[in-house]
């Protein structure tokens, strides 16, 4: 079974950084390019990176370019989210998510939720 | 990266059929047939319902088909049952090697 389990969410201050983790299991994780999608608390879903098989070819959405970093760890089966910079608008749950099928997500976790407030 | 246009709310009474559009650009829907479309119920992680525009995974249900005319796409679900109340959202890969959702409409099952 497919499984993608968030971490690292919590509260953090306005241009603290926080980094996410995402264990993936039940299927071979080097083999599929992976993303992150976040959804502000009552929301619609806002598409946020993604990254290659072996980490080679990033890309980011405009509202975070430049402040957060994708990355993977394929020996460990673990994806990253490096957040900086971070400010109140970044306050969402935030879904690791596999691209199981060409360009298209087919599965999620659960999401982490990051809060950013002093 | 604009998101893609969906109508806010939609509603039907139980067996009628239900349509969901999503208006994009020449840039994202109209340029690619890589439109999916996902289900969410509240708090729970989205479902996967369409992909490539009109194809359904394994497991989702034949009542849900998908469409794309220009630069719209539309998700249409038949028999409408009582479980299918949820958000819907759409999703498109664009020119810039990115990707960019919908805003998300809410159906109501009456």
């Amino acid at each position: 079974e497919v499984q993608l389990v968030e971490s690292g969410g919590g509260l953090v201050q306005p241009g603290g950084s926080l980094r996410l983790s995402c264990a993936a299991s039940g299927f071979t994780f080097s083999s599929y390019w992976m993303h992150w999608v976040r959804q502000a608390p009552g929301k619609g879903l806002v598409w946020v990176s993604r990254i290659n098989r072996d980490g080679s070819s990033t890309g980011y959405g405009d509202s975070v370019k430049g402040r957060f970093t994708i990355s993977r760890d394929n020996a460990k089966n673990t994806l990253y989210l490096q957040m900086d910079s971070l400010r109140a608008e970044d306050t969402a749950v935030y879904y690791c998510a596999r691209e199981g099928i060409v360009a298209t997500i087919d599965c999620w976790g659960q999401g982490t939720l990051v809060t950013v407030s002093s | 990266q604009s998101a893609l246009t969906q109508p806010a709310s939609v509603s039907g009474s139980p067996g009628q059929s239900i349509t969901i559009s999503c208006t994009g650009t020449s840039s994202d829907v109209g340029g690619y047939n890589y439109v999916s479309w996902y289900q969410q119920h509240p708090g729970k992680a989205p479902k996967l319902m369409i992909y490539d525009v009109t194809n359904r995974p394994s497991g989702v249900s034949n009542r849900f088909s998908g469409s794309k005319s220009g630069n719209t796409a539309s998700l249409t679900i038949s028999g409408l049952q009582a479980e299918d109340e949820a958000d819907y959202y759409c999703s498109s890969y664009t020119s810039s090697s990115t990707w960019v959702f919908g805003g998300g409409t809410k159906l109501t099952v009456l």
